[in-house]
């Protein structure tokens, strides 16, 4: 499954799949962004970060890729899970922002059994 | 246990009542953040302290304060004169001013 465009507030994939969830930043300056998961009623969880000297980075089941040029960044969610089901949001770093991070709205990933 | 813990989970505010929203953090982190979350948005900062007694506005502080007396501790109190304060609020540290980490936040509704 992937969420395409600007940003889609929700994406269904099937369980097994991989996941490509994107978001569109706003300044170009911006060095560093985070990748958070926010299950229902709980508190953001860290999962992947990025700075902008670097392309892509993998974790553990997750990748992030940054592509300066259009302003976008995704995280790629592989063999998606029932435990992968939140919401997944991006945070940006812009200079001179006083180091407060600028967080999209999120996108709903639903995992169909 | 490290981790950042926030209280009550869930508080009810009357008309006209302050209420004060507890963080805590173990972490040895010097920035600590406060975070409101309303349904289908973004993360909006109320406060930020990047120091011990020393605190900054964010995007929406009116209605909303805070102190930071000790490095673990940064309380939020909504005020009466926030007129609209049902939502999720979120307590966030960081250690580099960059990563933040986030407790399990609190829902405050009104009666």
């Amino acid at each position: 499954g992937e969420s395409v465009g600007l940003h889609l507030p929700t994406l269904s994939v099937q369980e097994g799949d991989n996941s490509i969830i994107n978001c569109a930043y706003s300044n170009s300056a911006s060095d560093y962004f985070i990748w958070y998961k926010q299950e229902s009623g709980k508190g953001p969880q860290f999962i992947i970060d990025i700075r902008s000297n670097m392309d892509k980075r993998q974790g553990q089941r997750v990748t992030v890729l940054l592509n300066k040029t259009v302003k976008h960044l995704s995280l790629q969610i592989a063999a998606t899970q029932p435990g992968d089901s939140a919401v997944y949001f991006c945070a940006e770093l812009p200079p001179g922002s006083d180091y407060k991070l600028s967080f999209g709205a999120g996108t709903t990933v639903t995992v169909r059994a | 246990d490290g981790g950042i813990t926030q209280s009550p989970k869930y508080l009810f505010r009357k008309e006209g009542q302050n209420v004060t929203l507890s963080c805590e953090q173990n972490l040895n982190h010097d920035a600590m953040y406060w975070y409101r979350q309303d349904p289908g948005q973004g993360l909006r900062l109320i406060y930020y302290s990047q120091i011990v007694n020393d605190f900054q506005k964010g995007d929406i502080a009116e209605g909303y304060s805070v102190s930071r007396e000790k490095k673990e501790s940064f309380p939020l109190t909504v005020t009466s004169a926030q007129k609209n304060p049902t939502a999720f609020y979120l307590c966030a540290s960081s250690v580099n001013q960059e990563t933040q980490y986030f407790g399990p936040g609190t829902r405050l509704l009104v009666l």
